[in-house]
């Protein structure tokens, strides 16, 4: 069956970097792209970024471009997400997310892994 | 502020229909692109419900059903039941923004 887990999160300072990862399984990796979508405590989602099934296209949304850096790892079935210069609002549970393409829903979720940027 | 505009909450009795709007935008629903919806429980991962607008993801029960209209779409529950008590969002592209947007989402209490 399709999996997703998510690793890499914990307690990070203001400015510092911290690195996601995606491990996947149950399905075809290289076929598919790749959301990352966040969650802060209480709030709604947002999404982070995206990454087509052969990394050769990617997008993010306004609030973390430049900071952060999605890639993927075909031969390893694993995504990444870096983030760089993490701020306070960048805290919450990140999940990633398969999608078929940049505008299709995501029919796979991981269980999340959570972000806390604080000093 | 989300571009995409959901009720913050909706509630109804078990068995009875509710609806959920989630309202757009020329950049963004009503430019075409398509809205999906997920449902999501307290400490859980995001699960989809509906693809497209108005098809219903594998598995999920025919109570529930899409509809755009213009520059909104709705997801409609019927014969409510307790279980249906979750958090709803709703998703497309905004070709403004560049990017995917979610509603802020909508908490269906279920009384």
């Amino acid at each position: 069956q399709v999996q997703l887990v998510e690793s890499g999160g914990g307690v990070v300072q203001p400015g510092r970097s911290l690195r996601l990862s995606c491990a996947a399984s149950g399905f075809t990796f290289n076929r598919y792209g790749m959301h990352w979508v966040r969650q802060a405590p209480g709030k709604g989602l947002e999404w982070v970024s995206f990454i087509s099934y052969d990394g050769s296209k990617t997008y993010y949304a306004g609030s973390v471009k430049g900071r952060f850096t999605i890639s993927r790892d075909n031969s390893k079935n694993t995504l990444y997400l870096q983030m760089n210069s993490l701020r306070a609002e960048d805290t919450g549970v990140y999940y990633c997310a398969r999608g078929q393409g940049f505008l299709t829903g995501s029919d796979y979720w991981g269980q999340g892994t959570l972000v806390a940027v604080s000093s | 502020q989300s571009v995409l505009t959901q009720p913050p909450s909706v509630s109804g009795a078990p068995g009875q229909r509710v609806t959920i709007s989630c309202s757009g935008s020329s950049s963004n629903i009503g430019a075409g692109y398509d809205v999906h919806w997920y449902q999501q429980f307290p400490g859980t991962a995001p699960k989809v419900l509906m693809y497209g607008n108005i098809n219903r993801a594998s598995g999920v029960p025919d109570r529930f059903s899409g509809s755009k209209s213009g520059t909104s779409v709705s997801l409609a529950i019927t014969g409510l039941q307790a279980e249906d008590e979750a958090d709803y969002y709703c998703q497309s592209y905004d070709s403004s923004l560049s990017g995917v947007v979610f509603g802020g989402g909508t908490k269906l209490t279920v009384l």
